[in-house]
């Protein structure tokens, strides 16, 4: 009865690849966020949608492609790794239009060699 | 824009002691305050949320804390800690606007010793 998932929980991984991350809420939330969290823990929102639409894009290097197929999925692509992508990716959701904080999934872990 | 200061980046705290941990934040506009838990290898669970009404907020955990709007402060607070409340705990910012993004603060690592 996992509420925000994500997979895959660890991904270790060649600079210059390409991968993706998966996330999947059984909330009934229609907006969804991804979040990098660094080596020093500091987390920043990089993507937001509502509805599938692209409605949050923080600074992020063109490389990262998000994509929402429903309300209920949003996958983060990241093509050309780089060691800097090295960090703890978070999926996020919550219910637009309501002071419901966002719920978060249990992270992945991407580690570039 | 908003921004969240967590005035100390480790506490140290005996099992059964108190603990404050202290947010400070910076907004032109009036916000909805959070504080999360992350526990070792694992999500960010919410611990409390103060949106408005009472500035004294209850959450899980045996956890409270303080909305205090002239000195931007929301500080969260446990009488008595337990060796399972070794965490990493951060405070999160969002303005009440369409702006959705929660703006985080750096963390404060609490390590309950026995």
């Amino acid at each position: 009865d996992t509420a925000v998932s994500q997979t895959p929980k660890y991904l270790v991984t060649q600079m210059g690849n390409d991968k993706s991350i998966k996330c999947e809420q059984n909330l009934g939330h229609d907006t969804m966020y991804w979040y990098k969290q660094d080596s020093k823990k500091f987390l920043k929102i990089m993507f937001s949608y509502n509805n599938k639409e692209l409605i949050i894009n923080e600074t992020v290097p063109n490389r990262f492609s998000p994509k929402s197929p429903d309300k209920a999925h949003l996958n983060l692509h990241i093509n050309s790794l780089e060691l800097g992508d090295s960090a703890v990716y978070f999926c996020a959701s919550s219910q637009w239009g309501e002071q419901e904080p966002q719920h978060f999934g249990d992270g992945t872990r991407l580690s570039i060699l | 824009a908003q921004s969240v200061t967590q005035l100390d980046s480790q506490v140290p705290v005996f099992e059964e002691a108190p603990v404050e941990l202290r947010c400070n934040y910076s907004s032109s506009v009036s916000v909805y305050l959070f504080w999360y838990v992350q526990y070792p290898n694992q999500g960010l669970q919410l611990l409390l949320k103060y949106l408005s009404g009472s500035t004294l907020v209850k959450g899980i955990n045996g956890f409270e804390a303080e909305f205090n709007k002239s000195q931007t402060s929301f500080h969260l607070r446990k009488p008595s800690v337990h060796i399972s409340d070794t965490a990493e705990y951060f405070c999160a910012v969002r303005t009440l606007s369409n702006d959705y993004k929660l703006s985080f603060g750096a963390g404060t690592t609490v390590t309950v010793r026995a």
